[in-house]
């Protein structure tokens, strides 16, 4: 089946730890997108990538890092920067950037311990 | 920053009762797209609508967009149990770095069998 993949679901981060979620779609879409999502709220967007090894800025970039290797993965890194990282992750990825419609992955939940 | 914003942010139902939701957006737009999110889940795309179309359907579901006014609303009709989501509209700017989908907080709705 065709579709986008995150792991882990759940995943715990520890004080001054730096943890990565992984996304991979077999879509073969260009474009990839790295969501944060608090309780009750909407979308803010983190990172995307419109091609292969190039990825720029979304709203609230500071403290994460992503890769852009190869055009099936986007791994999305939580820095220790990151002073509030408890929140749902989602992954999305587009045929072509704008975008028309975005199909997302079933999402990472993090938790600080 | 969050472009469009739901009304209401919460919205409780009788099944086969219809279903309004509202979006105001800020700037021009593209194209303004809705998805559904069920709890801990990813977000599925509904539909999408575009600057120069004043209403859509799609099954049960019939979007208008009013660009005078920056708003859309979603009209969900004979709704059953199991469109229980949230429900979130989505805009591309007609203008801008990279085109992306902002998202707005969304509107919670439940309905009751």
């Amino acid at each position: 089946d065709g579709g986008i993949t995150q792991s882990p679901k759940y995943l715990f981060r520890k004080e001054g730890q730096n943890v990565t979620l992984s996304c991979e779609q077999n879509l073969n879409h260009d474009a990839m997108y790295w969501y944060r999502q608090d309780p009750g709220q909407g979308l803010r967007l983190i990172y995307y990538s419109q091609i292969v090894n190039d990825f720029q800025k979304g709203d609230i970039a500071e403290g994460y890092s992503v890769s852009r290797e190869k055009k099936e993965s986007f791994p999305l890194t939580v820095t220790s920067a990151q002073k509030n990282p408890t929140a749902f992750y989602l992954c999305a990825s587009s045929i072509v950037p704008g975008p028309e419609k975005l199909f997302f992955g079933s999402g990472t939940q993090l938790s600080v311990l | 920053s969050q472009q469009g914003e739901e009304d209401p942010q919460a919205l409780s139902i009788q099944e086969g009762e219809n279903a309004t939701m509202n979006c105001s957006y800020k700037t021009s737009i593209n194209n303004l797209q809705w998805y559904r999110q069920n709890s801990g889940r990813g977000l599925v795309h509904l539909i999408l609508i575009r600057s120069n179309e004043r209403e859509k359907h799609s099954g049960r579901l019939r979007v208008t967009l009013d660009t005078s006014k920056k708003s859309s609303s979603l009209l969900i009709t004979a709704s059953r149990a199991a469109d229980t989501a949230s429900y979130f509209c989505a805009t591309v700017p007609l203008r801008g770095a990279g085109n992306m989908l902002t998202f707005g907080g969304g509107t919670r709705l439940m309905v009751k069998p």
